[in-house]
């Protein structure tokens, strides 16, 4: 089955610098690739995803790249502010008409002032 | 829109009792997950139910769990001689049939056994 490594576990940069978060994924079958993002008590929220046949996905302040061929991918969040402070858990499946997803173990993203 | 419901939100029982937790999908919504999150650590798979497809148990950790979907619509997992190893945050999620569609996270239901 699918395992996924998620790297660090914790993160803490300063207000407005950049917070990068790294996976990589066993299975090569693999083809969707969500980041939720979960504050303290409250549900996962789907803040980007993306698809195999896609390189790189930006939105806004995010983006996600995906390395097929290595089997990593990666969350880029740039001008950090301190509601982005949370843990990020990413995720990996292959989607068929229904998609079982195996998670990282998360990280723990600190922006401070 | 609502999003996905769960109940109870908070369930305390001892070591040994049967335990239902209930999931209320997103409308229209027919896949139907259910992960597990245990303090500090990330979400494992445990089932998910497709439509009329047979669901997809292999996530189940023992026979003392079970889960089934009503009509289409509500599940409800089932946690039979519950054990402390059993605690941890269940978390329901539900999505549109179909290649690509995100799953929707409930706010889960959080589980002490005593």
């Amino acid at each position: 089955g699918e395992n996924v490594e998620q790297h660090p576990s914790t993160l803490s940069v300063q207000e407005g610098d950049s917070a990068v978060i790294k996976c990589t994924y066993s299975d090569s079958a693999s083809n969707y690739f969500p980041w939720y993002k979960q504050e303290l008590g409250k549900r996962p929220q789907l803040i980007i995803d993306i698809r195999s046949n896609v390189g790189e996905k930006k939105d806004q302040r995010i983006a996600v790249t995906l390395n097929k061929t290595a089997k990593h991918f990666s969350l880029h969040i740039t001008e950090t502010q301190p509601e982005d402070s949370a843990v990020y858990f990413c995720a990996a499946t292959y989607t068929g008409t229904a998609s079982k997803l195996t998670f990282g173990t998360g990280t723990r993203l600190q922006v401070t002032l | 829109g609502a999003g996905v419901s769960q109940s109870p939100s908070n369930k305390v029982t001892e070591k040994g009792k049967d335990v239902e937790l209930r999931c209320d999908p997103i409308s229209g919504h027919t896949a139907l997950y259910w992960y597990r999150q245990s303090l500090g650590q990330g979400l494992e798979f445990l089932i998910y139910f497709q439509g009329n497809s047979a669901p997809d148990k292999s996530g189940l950790p023992s026979d003392r769990f079970s889960a089934e979907r009503t009509g289409g619509s509500v599940s409800t997992l089932t946690i039979q001689r519950t054990q402390q190893e059993d605690s941890a945050v269940y978390l329901c999620a539900s999505s549109l049939p179909g290649r690509y569609q995100p799953q929707h996270f409930g706010d889960g239901t959080r589980l002490s056994i005593l």
